[in-house]
């Protein structure tokens, strides 16, 4: 029962193009969302987040959209940049701040 | 600032052995996670403190998983007895406060049971 799902196991995208990555969630209760990042042999890098009383949050490159109806939320990064490759989690809170869900994430390859 | 601290990076052991894993927090950092990611899925909370209390165990496997975090600030999980199913890598994070989003991970132990 994975109630945070990306199902999208990776990405190709061109130098300069947007990345979209998506994410859906099944418990209407989540009200808190981050969005990391992950290198290789590294740890998860937090990236940009929203709460549930926005539908748009930006931070440079990175805008994260959230459609609460749809229980649907994608990050876009403009322009998409060779050093963006790397696997996304999407995290979500049904208690803001705690107890995040993460997901299985997507690996995003950014061609030169 | 200095950030989160896990030592060993790798460990290979049999089944049925155990192990011990080290974090060293953000110094002031109040709140301290301990996740495991299996390969291909996302991190999966086992254990949170704020500062030497546990907030949440909930999805701690108790019969083989302990932790502790002694005054508040490093932390240590345990596995004993081992199995195959726990090769993983472990990820130590932690917050200034609980209500803080986006804490910081370390880069992980990865544990192999062969």
């Amino acid at each position: 029962d994975q109630q945070v799902k990306q199902n999208s196991p990776s990405l190709s995208v061109q130098e300069g193009r947007i990345s979209i990555l998506n994410c859906d969630y099944t418990n209407s209760m989540f009200d808190y969302f981050l969005w990391y990042k992950k290198y290789p042999a590294e740890g998860p890098t937090f990236l940009i987040s929203i709460s549930s009383i926005k539908d748009k949050n930006e931070d440079g490159r990175f805008t994260v959209f959230l459609n609460k109806s749809a229980k649907h939320l994608s990050l876009h990064i403009v322009p998409s940049q060779p050093g963006d490759s790397a696997v996304y989690f999407c995290a979500a809170s049904d208690n803001y701040g705690q107890n995040f869900v993460f997901g299985p994430g997507t690996r995003l390859s950014v061609l030169p | 600032e200095a950030g989160v601290a896990q030592s060993p990076r790798y460990k290979i052991i049999e089944k049925r052995q155990s192990v011990a894993f080290w974090c060293n927090p953000i110094s002031g950092h109040a709140t301290l996670y301990w996740y495991q990611q299996i390969l291909g899925q996302g991190p999966k909370l086992l254990i949170q403190f704020q500062n030497n209390g546990v907030v949440d165990d909930s999805q701690l496997p108790k019969d083989r998983f302990s932790a502790e975090r002694l005054k508040g600030v490093d932390s240590t999980l345990k596995i004993q007895p081992a199995k195959l199913e726990d090769s993983a890598v472990y990820l130590c994070a932690s917050s200034l406060e609980v209500s803080q989003p986006g804490y910081t991970f370390g880069s992980g132990t990865r544990l192999t049971v062969v």
